[in-house]
């Protein structure tokens, strides 16, 4: 079964750092590219960052430009969201998603079931 | 940036009802288009990619038409599990990234 599971989410102080991890399984992880999208409470969908299938090429939202990295280990089938300087407006459940081919173009068609992260002192 | 604007943010229906959902992009994205549909609680689900191709699974009563600027996604009658947030989504040429729409609410009358 092809699954994605996020962790790592939990309560931060503004201004502090968090790891998010996305544990890949069913599927060759490394074939890849992959997503962050997040969720703000009562709001709708996000994108925050994206890594190409060997981790040679990334992209940010400018939201998060500059404070959160994104990364991957092919070798421990996990994708990565290093996020700091962390701000009370980043407060979301974010969601690893997969990129796949599908017809004319790419889509994210697996998602994981979030994890959440709060910001508050 | 290409901007994804959803009409209406709220559509309130009946099961057995059509609900037809819009999805216009500030600049056309071709037929590089996807609906996803979000139920409380969880994670989002891909309904329609291509604008007009239903992914794996999906019933045949969600149908996806449009290209360039001006989509739709028609839901031809209503099943009680239909009432959810829909959101349309584009992407960029990589590495740029995706957008989503700001989502309509399918709401039961």
């Amino acid at each position: 079964e092809v699954q994605l599971v996020e962790s790592g989410g939990g309560l931060v102080q503004p201004g502090g750092s968090l790891r998010l991890s996305c544990a890949a399984s069913g599927f060759t992880f490394s074939s890849y590219a992959m997503h962050w999208v997040r969720q703000a409470p009562g709001k709708g969908l996000e994108y925050v960052s994206a890594i190409s299938s060997n981790g040679g090429s990334t992209y940010y939202a400018n939201s998060v430009k500059g404070r959160f990295t994104i990364s991957r280990d092919n070798s421990k089938n996990t994708l990565y969201l290093q996020m700091g300087s962390l701000r009370a407006e980043d407060m979301a459940v974010y969601y690893c998603a997969r990129d796949r081919p599908l017809g004319l173009y790419y889509y994210m068609d697996v998602w994981g079931k979030g994890t959440t992260v709060t910001v508050s002192s | 940036e290409i901007v994804l604007t959803q009409s209406p943010a709220t559509l309130s229906l009946s099961p057995g009802e059509r609900a037809t959902l819009s999805c216009r992009a500030s600049q056309s994205v071709s037929s590089y288009l996807a609906w996803y549909q979000q139920k409380p609680g969880q994670a989002p689900r891909l309904l329609i990619y291509d604008a007009s191709n239903r992914a794996t699974g999906i019933p045949a009563r969600f149908s996806g038409s449009g290209s360039g600027t001006d989509f739709t996604l028609t839901i031809s009658s209503l099943e009680p599990e239909d009432f959810a947030v829909y959101y349309c989504q584009q992407r960029s040429n990589w590495p740029r990234g995706y957008t989503f729409g700001q989502g309509t609410k399918l709401e039961i009358k």
